[in-house]
């Protein structure tokens, strides 16, 4: 069946690099997009971006000074990296597979 | 940037009631909208797609409706497992943009 889960850092410091994996399992990458949504403590939802079947990508124009997505297709992971963090980036980071297939998330604090 | 506006923010309803929430976006989205429904704790679950299609195994209970930039998501005879967020979000053209959400309580 198909699966995401998302790995990374519970605690990043301020200004720090945010680095997080989504790793797919019964999904192409090279037939499917992969989107990142995250979610603050307590407030809605947030996408941030997606990779594309094709590799290219799109991003939330909020964010999109800060953010990259790329993948490894050979190992079926997905990457997100967001430099110059911030309190405010604290959140809930979930990968998803067009609205079907979603991760249980990853909780990231941003805090010294 | 599009921007989707959900109402209302939160709503009570007693079990076997019909509730209604309402997502509307700022331009023209055709039917490229979905629902979700979260629980705390929970990842977001697909509920309805294009606008009006069920997703696979959601009760018939829930139907959603609506074409541009009114949407509508309808909840007959209310459960007491419905008690949840509910997102509407734009699909298949990027910015995949999510509604603010409504909150849907049980008395």
């Amino acid at each position: 069946q198909v699966q995401l889960k998302e790995s990374g850092p519970g605690l990043v410091q301020p200004s720090q690099t945010l680095s997080l994996t989504c790793t797919v399992s019964g999904l192409s990458l090279t037939s499917n997009s992969v989107s990142w949504i995250r979610q603050p403590p307590g407030k809605g939802l947030e996408w941030m971006g997606v990779i594309w079947s094709n590799g290219g990508t799109d991003y939330n124009s909020a964010i999109k000074s800060r953010l990259s997505i790329s993948r490894d297709t050979s190992k079926s992971q997905v990457f997100l990296k967001m430099n110059s963090l911030q309190t405010e980036d604290t959140a809930m980071y979930f990968c998803a597979s067009k609205g079907d297939y979603w991760g249980q998330g990853v909780m990231v604090t941003v805090s010294s | 940037n599009i921007v989707m506006t959900q109402s209302p923010k939160s709503m009570s309803i007693s079990v076997g009631d019909r509730v209604t929430m309402n997502c509307k976006a700022s331009q023209n989205v055709y039917n490229n909208i979905a629902w979700y429904q979260q629980k705390p704790g929970q990842s977001p679950k697909l509920l309805i797609y294009y606008a009006s299609n069920r997703y696979n195994g959601v009760p018939d209970r829930f139907t959603g409706s609506g074409y541009g930039t009114d949407f509508t998501l309808t909840i007959n005879s209310v459960q007491a497992e419905d008690a949840a967020f509910y997102y509407c979000q734009r699909i298949y053209n990027s910015p995949f943009t999510f509604g603010s959400g409504t909150k849907l309580e049980i008395k």
